[in-house]
């Protein structure tokens, strides 16, 4: 099946510093790709909506300018958490969808943010 | 927009037995489900989808669910829970070619000895 990496899987960081996130499908090119976010014992809440060579759009609530997402290729989209703050603390998860017609998201293996 | 609704954030059945967890969705057009699972500090893996086709949909590990445009339900069942089982399950839905996918809140399925 399709594969999607993320990387890292897991950071740490200090309050203020920006960490970005990246989201790679490896075998299949994505036009669109998703950015969701897990708190523990929660369910994933989709952030933003990313395709390739437009600007992502962002779910109700969700700052645009916090997170900074770039889809610059078909196999690879970015999310920079700007000004981290322990508050932004989560699993973050991206999933790549097929370009081609088939209703099918591959999802990544998620990355632990932590900030101090 | 769509949802679903995930009855019962925690089920516990013992080894064995029969494994039910519920979803009920909400859609405006006929809707794509699935279920994905998801082990502790992973990702989500898809156990099985629903696309219009079959109503009754096989996954993998032996689960399957049935779709029941009556009750707007796509509950998961599984014959014989295993230990190996027990993980967080997700219940989503899109909408048609709509690619965006709304996660239900989970329920985290125990497997007792």
């Amino acid at each position: 099946g399709a594969v999607v990496s993320q990387h890292p899987s897991w950071v740490i960081c200090k309050s203020g510093t920006s960490v970005k996130i990246e989201c790679r499908s490896l075998d299949f090119q994505a036009t669109t790709m998703f950015w969701y976010r897990q708190f523990p014992k929660q369910s994933l809440m989709l952030m933003a909506t990313s395709n390739e060579g437009s600007k992502a759009t962002y779910e109700q609530g969700v700052e645009k300018d916090k997170f900074l997402i770039n889809h610059a290729s078909l196999t690879l989209s970015t999310l920079t958490v700007t000004s981290a703050h322990p508050e932004d603390s989560s699993f973050y998860i991206c999933s790549a969808h097929t370009s081609g017609g088939r209703n099918e998201q591959f999802f990544g293996p998620g990355t632990r943010l932590t900030v101090l | 927009a769509q949802s679903v609704t995930q009855l019962g954030s925690h089920v516990s059945v013992s080894e064995g037995a029969l494994v039910l967890l519920r979803c009920n969705y909400s859609s405006s057009v006929p809707p794509y489900l699935f279920w994905y699972v998801q082990y502790p500090n992973q990702g989500l893996q898809l156990l099985l989808k629903y696309t219009s086709a079959a109503t009754l949909v096989k996954g993998i590990n032996g689960f399957e669910a049935e779709f029941k445009k009556s009750e707007t339900s796509f509950h998961l069942t599984k014959p014989s829970a295993h230990m190996s089982d027990a993980a967080e399950y997700f219940c989503a839905v899109s909408e048609g070619n709509n690619n965006d996918m709304r996660f239900g809140a989970g329920t985290r399925l125990t497997v007792k000895p």
